[in-house]
């Protein structure tokens, strides 16, 4: 029943590892995001995509590589993990546009997947 | 470039007392949205209310309301008579309208609120 899905929900690993964090929606929505929540909880966008195609990447170092296998899911894997990388990822996915009134652009969000690099 | 600003930090009130968050916000732009996301202590982000630019009536959802003001670049939201479940951290953040399908949201920094029994 979940609308917005990201597995794992905690991670933990060491430095220099590479790890993914998988992200589904089940709510038709053409575009989904990956946003970062530091430890402040101050909240970032990482990237975005529309319909498997990146629309928006927001200086991430290139370690970050998301990959979209279809519009239903946005994936993100992450090379030579570093210790700053440390934080709360959080995929989110919003409708098509249906005008002004319409319901895009609310975005909906995943439970979060808590990253520990040690 | 967009700016959203929280400046209550933390806010503690207790129980039945009516608590007013504050967000103010910059942009250039005419045509924009603007969001309060709930994000309680389990963790999980939760979208409260969207407004667009061009729709200055406030709004009531039961114990939540919301006044929006271009006048003063504000977008406030406020809790009557608080409850121990309303405890979390409340996020406003600014879209701009520039059509197609994707809106970058840029958030405030988020207030803290602890309501105590």
């Amino acid at each position: 029943d979940t609308a917005v899905s990201q597995t794992p929900k905690y991670l933990v690993t060491q430095m220099g590892n590479d790890k993914s964090i998988k992200c589904e929606q089940n709510l038709g929505h053409d575009t989904m995001y990956w946003y970062k929540q530091d430890s402040k909880k101050f909240l970032k966008i990482m990237f975005s995509y529309n319909n498997k195609e990146l629309i928006i990447n927001e200086t991430v170092p290139n370690r970050f590589s998301p990959k979209s296998p279809d519009k239903a899911h946005l994936n993100l894997h992450i090379n030579s993990l570093e210790l700053g990388d440390s934080a709360v990822y959080f995929c989110a996915s919003s409708p098509r546009d249906r005008g002004l009134a319409g319901a895009k652009n609310i975005q909906y969000f995943g439970a979060g997947t808590r990253l520990s690099v040690l | 470039a967009q700016k959203v600003t929280q400046a209550q930090t933390e806010i503690s009130v207790v129980e039945k007392e009516d608590v007013t968050l504050d967000c103010v916000y910059e942009t250039r732009d005419t045509t924009y949205y603007l969001f309060w996301y709930k994000q309680p202590p389990s963790g999980e982000l939760v979208f409260l209310i969207r407004r667009n630019s061009f729709d200055e009536q406030n709004e009531i959802s039961g114990r939540y309301s919301w006044n929006f003001q271009k006048s003063t670049s504000s977008f406030n939201f406020t809790i009557t008579a608080s409850q121990v479940v309303d405890s979390a951290v409340y996020f406003c953040a600014l879209s701009e309208f520039s059509g197609g399908s994707n809106y970058k949201l840029t958030f405030g920094k988020g207030t803290l609120l602890t309501v105590n029994p």
